[in-house]
C-alpha cells in the first residue's frame, strides 16, 4: 500500500461549486497532516494544516479521521483561481518530519 | 523575509557531467529537505538534515547522488555522473517545526 494515496483526478467543476478531495495514509503513527497546493510549474505551497478536530480557513475545510486513516479537503464556492493540484501530506513517522507527499489531485474550475 | 533560495533555476547538461544544485534555507529553520519531482513518481524525499546533520538519506537513488550541509545556511545536492533519467525538478525545503516551505526548484534536464 502506498504511504499516501489520492485520486489523481482531474476534477472539472464549474465556478461556485463545492468540491471535496480525499486522501488515505498507511502509517498509523503519522502525527501531522497538511494540504499543499501546487500550481503548474511552481513549487508546492502550504494551504493548511489538518487538525484532529477539523479546521476551516475561509472557503476551505479540512477533516482528519485517524481511525480510518483518512483526510479530506472541502472547497466551497470554487473560484477560477482555485485551479491547481492539491497535495495531501503526512509525516512519515511519529515525529514532525519528514513529510510524505501524495501525488496530488488536479482541480480545474471552469467559468 | 526571504524564502528558500535555490540555484540554478534551470540547468541543461550532457549525460556524464557533474551537476551541483544549491540551496539556502530560511534563516532560523533547523531542518532542510531535498525532494525530487517527476510526473511518474510525484514528490520523493531524497534526504533531510536536522541541525546540519543528515538524518535520513534512504531516498537517495544511488551512489551518484550526494548531499552536504556544511552550515546552517547552505546545502548542496550533487549528481555525478548525471544520466538522462535524473531529469526532474529538484526542490529544497526547510522547516522549523511541522510544515515545510519550498524553494522555487531547480529544473534539471540531462541530455
Amino acid at each position: 500500500r502506498k504511504e499516501v494515496e489520492q485520486d489523481p483526478g482531474p476534477f472539472n467543476v464549474p465556478e461556485g461549486a463545492t468540491v471535496a478531495f480525499n486522501c488515505t495514509y498507511s502509517n498509523s503513527a503519522s502525527q501531522s497532516f497538511f494540504w499543499y497546493r501546487q500550481d503548474c510549474r511552481k513549487e508546492p505551497k502550504l494551504l493548511m494544516s489538518v487538525y484532529s478536530s477539523g479546521n476551516e480557513d475561509g472557503r476551505f475545510t479540512a477533516q482528519l479521521n485517524r481511525a480510518s486513516q483518512y483526510i479530506s479537503l472541502l472547497i466551497r464556492d470554487s473560484k477560477l483561481s482555485d485551479s491547481a493540484t492539491y497535495l495531501c501530506v503526512v509525516t512519515k513517522n511519529s515525529g514532525n518530519t519528514p513529510l510524505v507527499f501524495g501525488k496530488g489531485t488536479r482541480l480545474s474550475v471552469i467559468a | 523575509d526571504a524564502g528558500v533560495i535555490q540555484s540554478p533555476r534551470h540547468e541543461v547538461t550532457e549525460m556524464g557531467q557533474e551537476v551541483t544544485l544549491r540551496c539556502k534555507p530560511i534563516s532560523g529553520h533547523n531542518s532542510l529537505f531535498w525532494y525530487r519531482q517527476t510526473m511518474m513518481r510525484g514528490l520523493e524525499l531524497l534526504i533531510y538534515f536536522n541541525n546540519n546533520v543528515p538524518i535520513d538519506d534512504s531516498g537517495m537513488p544511488e551512489d551518484r547522488f550526494s548531499a552536504k550541509m556544511p552550515n546552517a545556511s547552505f546545502s548542496t545536492l550533487k549528481i555525478q555522473p548525471s544520466e538522462p533519467r535524473d531529469s526532474a525538478v529538484y526542490f529544497c525545503a526547510s522547516s522549523l517545526a511541522g510544515a515545510i516551505y519550498f524553494g522555487e526548484g531547480s529544473w534539471l534536464t540531462v541530455v
